[in-house]
């Protein structure tokens, strides 16, 4: 079946530090692959999202690169802000039903 | 724009007890999902719908029923509740239409966190 593993969390980051998070998957297809960014008290927003090997998702200054080769969608930023405090998700939807399969998350901590 | 809303934000129920956690949103989006968040997990999926009178099972059905009359409204039903339903419960919309990324889920309520005592 389809799943998603990412890296154990809490990152903690200091303001401006460079930010990666592993993000990996095993699934039957060609699925497509997304990030979404939980902030406290508030639901998952779809951060960014790749549809096919090679693809670069971005938005707000996140980037994530769709790898077929080693199944592995890794969000990166080059600079974080203390409101980038959040969890993040990984997700991925293969198959006809589109409906997608969530990693745990990572929490990231950015301090001043 | 409201968005995708959700109520009650908070409940507390004693074991046995029913009740029913309301969503609705005005975008005139085809799916909805309801899924629940446990401490350190990710999202598990519990029922979700195609648009209005179609509603399908997700990984977690067990123990709730959901109803889709209007395009708008999406309830999830807890007949008899159980401590293992204690979680955050999230109602989420997308379009359903177009390329394939519109049918993930687009846009999330704030949730529902649901304590049974």
């Amino acid at each position: 079946g389809n799943s998603v593993t990412q890296m154990e969390g809490p990152v903690t980051l200091s303001e401006e530090a460079f930010l990666t998070i592993n993000c990996t998957y095993t699934a039957t297809g060609y699925p497509s692959l997304f990030w979404y960014v939980q902030y406290p008290g508030e639901g998952l927003q779809l951060l960014l999202k790749a549809t096919k090997a090679d693809d670069k998702g971005s938005n707000k200054g996140f980037e994530a690169t769709y790898r077929k080769e080693t199944t592995s969608f890794h969000l990166e930023k080059g600079s974080v802000q203390v409101s980038d405090s959040a969890v993040y998700f990984c997700a991925l939807s293969a198959g006809g039903s589109y409906i997608p399969t969530f990693g745990r998350g990572t929490s990231l901590i950015v301090h001043p | 724009n409201a968005g995708v809303t959700q109520t009650p934000k908070f409940r507390i129920l004693k074991i046995g007890q029913s009740m029913t956690l309301q969503c609705t949103q005005d975008m005139n989006h085809n799916y909805m999902y309801w899924y629940r968040q446990d401490p350190g997990m990710g999202l598990k999926l519990i029922y979700y719908s195609v648009g209005a009178g179609i509603t399908d099972k997700g990984e977690v059905p067990n123990g709730y029923n959901v109803s889709r009359s209007t395009t708008e409204d999406f309830p999830l039903r807890l007949e008899l509740a159980a401590p293992s339903q204690t979680s955050v419960y999230f109602c989420a919309s997308s379009t359903g239409a177009g390329d394939r990324v519109y049918y993930q889920p687009q846009h999330f309520g704030d949730g529902t966190r649901l304590s049974i005592l």
